[in-house]
């Protein structure tokens, strides 16, 4: 079963645009990791952040994270056709293998 | 430094037959985790290798198992294959210290077919 729902399920956008995509989880975690994927390869890790942490940057990315609702949010800023992928949430919670939510897919229009 | 290695990359099987797949995991990591993704979703975890022991398993039945080597490489191995099994099959290294799960790097994934 998902532990984590991203919302939306689909996302078009022009390039330059900003691009949110949200992640509810549902029980306790230590950290939160945001993926990505290009068509049908492997995932590549974006970020991680820790339960104790509200927010983290990486470059274009911004990552928030409420615990008290359990969600956190992808922010990717100043969109390129190259960010064009899905992307996956996934919560890791003590020993507990990573567990990924359905994804957002993402298009980025030239 | 050579990350995550899946063999093979494509495969072709018939409904019945058996699999295995391989994954050399990211080189210093110790830890290895098998999940299957249909098409359109999101990956869902098969189970998890430490120490040459099956630590963790998602809801998949006995026909799916596993090894871990003493070189911390790892096999999947699906028994009497059915049409459902059909998916990418992708294999994370990471390193688990204490109670913090680290991040996961994936292999390119094996695109299974069951025909």
């Amino acid at each position: 079963s998902q532990q984590g729902e991203e919302d939306p399920q689909a996302l078009s956008i022009q390039e330059g645009e900003n691009a949110t995509m949200n992640c509810s989880y549902k029980t306790s975690i230590n950290n939160l990791q945001w993926y990505r994927q290009n068509s049908g390869r492997g995932l590549v890790h974006l970020i991680l952040i820790r339960s104790n942490e509200r927010e983290k940057h990486s470059g274009r990315l911004r990552v928030t994270l409420d615990t008290s609702k359990k969600s956190s949010s992808l922010l990717i800023t100043a969109s390129r056709a190259a960010d064009t992928a899905s992307y996956f949430c996934a919560t890791a919670g003590g020993r507990r293998a990573l567990t990924f939510g359905s994804g957002t897919r993402l298009q980025v229009q030239p | 430094d050579a990350g995550v290695t899946q063999s093979p990359t494509h495969l072709i099987k018939t409904r019945g037959q058996q699999v295995t797949l391989r994954c050399s995991p990211k080189s210093g990591h110790d830890t290895v985790s098998w999940y299957q993704q249909a098409l359109g979703q999101g990956p869902q975890f098969i189970f998890q290798y430490y120490e040459e022991e099956e630590r963790q398993r998602g809801n998949f039945p006995d026909r799916f198992s596993g090894h871990q080597f003493p070189n911390y490489s790892s096999e999947l191995n699906v028994n009497a294959l059915l049409l459902g099994d059909s998916a990418l099959y992708l294999c994370a290294s990471s390193l688990l210290y204490g109670l913090m799960n680290t991040e996961a790097f994936f292999g390119q994934g094996t695109r299974l077919t069951v025909v």
